[in-house]
C-alpha cells in the first residue's frame, strides 16, 4: 500500500514550452500533496503544498505563475512548468500525505525535466 | 528556526561493518521524525516514523531511535544493497501542514 506514481518519469522539452507533471496516490486519498525540487547531490527543496480543492501554498522564492499547481481530486495533483527555461531543468518529486497512516508522507519516483 | 542536520555526509563501510547515522534536529515542537532511503534517480522510499523520545523501530538490518535532540539510524551487518542516501526529515509543531524539513542526507556506500 501507500503508492504514489508520477508521470512522466522523464521529459525533454524546448525552451519556452510548458510541461505538465502528474502525481497520483494509487491506493489512498491524499488531501495534501507536496512538490519538491532536487538538484544533483542535494537534498529536497519544498516548492509548494497542494491541498485538494484550494489554492496551493508556495514556499518563499518560488514563482507561483511559473509553477502552476492544481489539486483537483483526492488522488491527483499536477505541476505545470510554464515557459520552461534551461534553469528549470531539475528532478521534480511529489509526495502525498496519508492522514490515515499517522500523517506519514510517501514519495513518487520523480520526474527528470530537461529543457533545451 | 527549525533545522535538521545529518552526519556524516558520506560513510563508507565494509560489508558486515555495523555503524550509525546521526540526525540532529532543532524544532519548536516535534510532530514526527521521518527516515527515508533514496537511490540515485529515484524518489525517497519511506523507512520509519518516530513520534516521541525513547521510541525505536526496526526493519531488517535497520533500527531507528529517537531522543529529544537527535535520531540515530543503526545499520547492522550492512550489505552492498544497503548503499543509498539516507534522508532524515522532521515535521514541526504547532500546526499540521505536513511540511517536512529535510537534512542534507548521508550517502552510504557498502563495499563487498
Amino acid at each position: 500500500g501507500a503508492v504514489v506514481s508520477q508521470h512522466p518519469s522523464w521529459v525533454i522539452c524546448k525552451s519556452g514550452t510548458s510541461v505538465k507533471i502528474e502525481c497520483r496516490s494509487l491506493d489512498f486519498q491524499a488531501t495534501t500533496m507536496f512538490w519538491y525540487r532536487q538538484f544533483p547531490k542535494q537534498s529536497l527543496m519544498l516548492m509548494a503544498t497542494s491541498n485538494e480543492g484550494s489554492k496551493a501554498t508556495y514556499e518563499q522564492g518560488v514563482e507561483k505563475d511559473k509553477f502552476l499547481i492544481n489539486h483537483a481530486s483526492l488522488t491527483l495533483s499536477t505541476l505545470t512548468v510554464t515557459s520552461a527555461h534551461p534553469e528549470d531543468s531539475s528532478f521534480y518529486i511529489c509526495s502525498a500525505r496519508d492522514l490515515g497512516l499517522h500523517n506519514e508522507q510517501f514519495f513518487g519516483p520523480g520526474t527528470r525535466l530537461t529543457v533545451l | 528556526e527549525d533545522q535538521v542536520t545529518q552526519s556524516p555526509e558520506a560513510l563508507r563501510l565494509q560489508e558486515g561493518e555495523s555503524s550509525s547515522l546521526n540526525c540532529s534536529y532543532t524544532v519548536s515542537g516535534l510532530r514526527g521524525l521521518f527516515w527515508y532511503r533514496q537511490d540515485p534517480g529515484k524518489g525517497p522510499e519511506f523507512l520509519f516514523t518516530l513520534y516521541s523520545a525513547g521510541e525505536e523501530k526496526e526493519k531488517e538490518r535497520l533500527k531507528a531511535t529517537l531522543t529529544k535532540k537527535e535520531s540515530f539510524l543503526h545499520i547492522t551487518a550492512p550489505k552492498p544493497e544497503d548503499s543509498a542516501t539516507y534522508l532524515c526529515a522532521v515535521q514541526a509543531a504547532p500546526g499540521n501542514t505536513g511540511k517536512l524539513i529535510f537534512g542534507q542526507g548521508t550517502t552510504l556506500q557498502v563495499k563487498p
